[in-house]
């Protein structure tokens, strides 16, 4: 199984912040594939986990451009511009290379 | 518009065997690059990926829990139902359902339905 390992595990941000998460893969996401199939994923309190980024870099459907994601083969980032209070919650990086899918230990953003 | 709803059980009881069901509309399990998973967040804990369908029936399972679990679709209901046997209280927690988008060019799970909460207790 490929391993997901996000740091920091928790961040505390002022808002108009930039913010940095980062997540390493415990093998090469790239080999035999024409792109790096990693996600970030945002679970905001009382809610179900919404997308934000695939493909590494490609930010979804309706995802403000505050955030965007970066990175290649082992390692990638996912940056937040500005940091807002709706941006409170638990993020998560998912490998859906290859089954089983894996997830990062997920980093929770708090306002400060 | 693509939604998907779960369903199951408030409280199962040690040994018994937990059924969730995804109901869903919007999309169509019969179309090339879809499919629907399965996801739970235990208590506190993080989020994890259980089992994925493919559109052609294709069925992958987290190892941890493939040797007491089954997914399956119910393409007449536009369902897909997960079950797990044998269930223990690590088990309990709130399971998500979730649309796959899998293409060369995509391979994200959107939208998730609202989750339904299991607690494994006697």
């Amino acid at each position: 199984d490929i391993v997901l390992t996000q740091s920091p595990l928790s961040l505390s941000v002022t808002p108009g912040e930039p913010a940095s998460i980062s997540c390493r893969c415990s093998e090469n996401l790239l080999p035999g594939k024409q792109y790096n199939y990693l996600d970030w994923y945002l679970k905001k309190p009382g809610q179900p986990p919404q997308i934000l980024i695939y493909l590494g870099s490609i930010r979804a459907s309706g995802v403000s451009d505050r955030f965007s994601g970066s990175g290649s083969g082992t390692d990638f980032t996912l940056k937040i511009s500005r940091v807002e209070a709706e941006d409170v919650g638990v993020y998560y990086c998912m490998q859906v290379r290859q089954t089983p899918f894996t997830l990062g230990q997920g980093t929770k953003l708090e306002i400060k | 518009q693509i939604t998907l709803k779960e369903s199951g059980p408030t409280l199962v009881k040690p040994t018994q065997t937990l059924t969730v069901t995804c109901t869903f509309s919007g999309f169509s399990l019969n179309t090339p690059g879809v499919g629907v998973g399965w996801f739970r967040q235990p208590p506190g804990k993080a989020l994890e990926w259980l089992a994925l369908i493919y559109w052609h029936d294709d069925k992958r399972y987290s190892p941890s829990l493939s040797s007491r679990v089954t997914i399956v679709q119910d393409t007449s209901k536009n369902q897909v139902l997960f079950t797990i046997t044998n269930a223990d209280t690590v088990d309990t927690g709130t399971y998500y359902c979730a649309h796959f988008s899998t293409t060369v060019t995509t391979g994200y799970f959107d939208p998730w339905g609202q989750g339904t909460l299991v607690t494994v207790s006697s």
